[in-house]
């Protein structure tokens, strides 16, 4: 079955440094991937969407990349924040599907 | 610019009871979305219409849940009777079009049912 995996341990690191989050999948041939930040009670927050002829995609202090033959994707904040910790959910879209299937997400937090 | 709207935020009741879920889509998008949201389950699609229509309501747990659509800018979200196990986030989202496109979520209804 198709299946969609991001950390579930939170990741903790100093501001100033750089947070990269995963996201794997398998059985799963996805034409687009979206990454979402979600705030404590909050709604999930469109950020970046790669397509799956692109290696690479930037915007501001985050990049994220997306390699299909090893099925995962990264997700990098550069020169973090205490203001960036969050929950970061990916999302997948394809096989004729227009629909995305969302990871559970990892909890991003930024130590002063 | 007005984002999705959600009503109520929060809502406490007892199991046995009707809840219904509001949502009004931001002006122009066409596709409408609902998904619950558990810690053990993550985010999960209900449903999806498109230009009011329902496409796909094969993430409906049971024919205890129902949605509707009846015009283009408020959509609801009914349990009845509701049970314990139903307690969740419920978030609503919109979007144009459906594919390739970021999906602009409300900030949830949290439902809990006693």
């Amino acid at each position: 079955s198709q299946k969609i995996e991001q950390n579930s341990e939170a990741l903790n690191i100093q501001e100033g440094k750089t947070a990269t989050l995963t996201c794997n999948y398998t059985n799963y041939s996805p034409a687009y991937l979206q990454w979402y930040r979600q705030d404590p009670g909050r709604g999930p927050v469109f950020l970046l969407l790669i397509r799956e002829n692109e290696k690479e995609k930037r915007k501001e202090r985050l990049k994220v990349t997306f390699d299909t033959t090893l099925k995962q994707s990264l997700f990098h904040i550069t020169a973090s924040q205490p203001a960036d910790s969050a929950t970061y959910l990916c999302a997948l879209e394809g096989g004729g599907s227009y629909i995305p299937t969302f990871g559970r997400g990892t909890s991003l937090i930024v130590h002063p | 610019d007005a984002g999705v709207i959600q009503s109520p935020r929060h809502e406490v009741t007892e199991m046995g009871q009707e809840v219904t879920l509001r949502c009004k889509p931001i002006s122009g998008h066409n596709s409408l979305f609902w998904y619950r949201q558990t810690m053990m389950r993550g985010l999960e699609l209900l449903i999806y219409f498109n230009n009011n229509v329902p496409i796909d309501d094969s993430g409906m747990p049971e024919d205890r849940f129902s949605a509707k659509m009846p015009n283009a800018s408020f959509s609801t979200l009914k349990i009845q009777p509701s049970e314990p196990r139903d307690s969740a986030v419920y978030f609503c989202a919109s979007s144009f079009e459906g594919g390739h496109q970021p999906q602009h979520f409300g900030d949830g209804t949290r439902l809990s049912i006693l």
